[in-house]
């Protein structure tokens, strides 16, 4: 049975710095991974999608990694903002077409 | 281009009521996936249609039901609601028959059972 957990469970740290945020899964036959950003009360937000023959995806100050035999995936954010301030979930999938997703990391960016 | 929208925003009911909620997918999106997310914990997997089947379920019981119409929209229905049902129901579009499956959430729809 496929699990996802995602350390640290909150993060605090001020504006400008560079973070990881990490996400294990403990199967690594997934198809692919998907990182999430969710505001309080709100749906989420696509921000990386990385298939499984793929080792990392970028999108602006967003770097995702892919490490499936070691079942691990980082989101790194470079020079963060107050408005990274979220939730950030991810979610894998596996053979079937259900994502499983972890309880997330709660950043908040100081200013 | 329209994103995935989701009715009603909030609903407040009873227990032992029936609810439905409602879900548009993404413009071209031909799949739909809903989830329950608890405070605190991330979105759990209920079920997803495709070609107005239900493709996959997750481990939610049969009070848990829905459809899918021509138009690729969907509806959830809840029966004999409890107390626990209370939760943010999100829902997913994506492609089904794609390599690249990516999915898009909608707003969700935030259920409190009293």
């Amino acid at each position: 049975k496929q699990e996802v957990t995602q350390i640290p469970a909150a993060l605090s740290v001020p504006e400008g710095e560079n973070l990881v945020l990490n996400c294990s899964f403990t199967d690594s036959a997934i198809y692919n991974l998907q990182w999430f950003r969710q505001d309080p009360g709100k749906g989420l937000t696509s921000l990386l999608l990385i298939q499984s023959s793929q080792r990392e995806q970028t999108s602006g100050r967003l770097n995702a990694s892919l490490d499936k035999s070691s079942g691990r995936s980082t989101l790194y954010i470079a020079a963060s903002q107050p408005g990274d301030s979220a939730t950030y979930l991810c979610a894998v999938r596996g053979g079937t077409y259900k994502y499983i997703f972890g309880t997330g990391t709660r950043l908040k960016v100081l200013a | 281009d329209a994103g995935v929208t989701q009715s009603p925003t909030h609903l407040i009911k009873t227990r032992g009521q029936q609810v439905t909620l409602r879900c548009s997918p993404k413009s071209g999106h031909d799949t739909v996936s809903w989830y329950q997310q608890a405070l605190g914990q991330g979105p759990q997997f209920i079920f997803q249609y495709y070609e107005e089947e239900e493709r996959q379920r997750g481990n939610f019981p049969d009070r848990f039901s829905g459809h899918q119409f021509p138009n690729y929209s969907s509806e959830l229905n809840v029966n004999a609601l409890l107390l626990g049902d209370s939760a943010l129901y999100l829902c997913a579009s994506s492609l089904g028959q794609g390599i690249l499956d990516e999915q898009y959430f909608g707003p969700g729809t935030r259920l409190t059972v009293t």
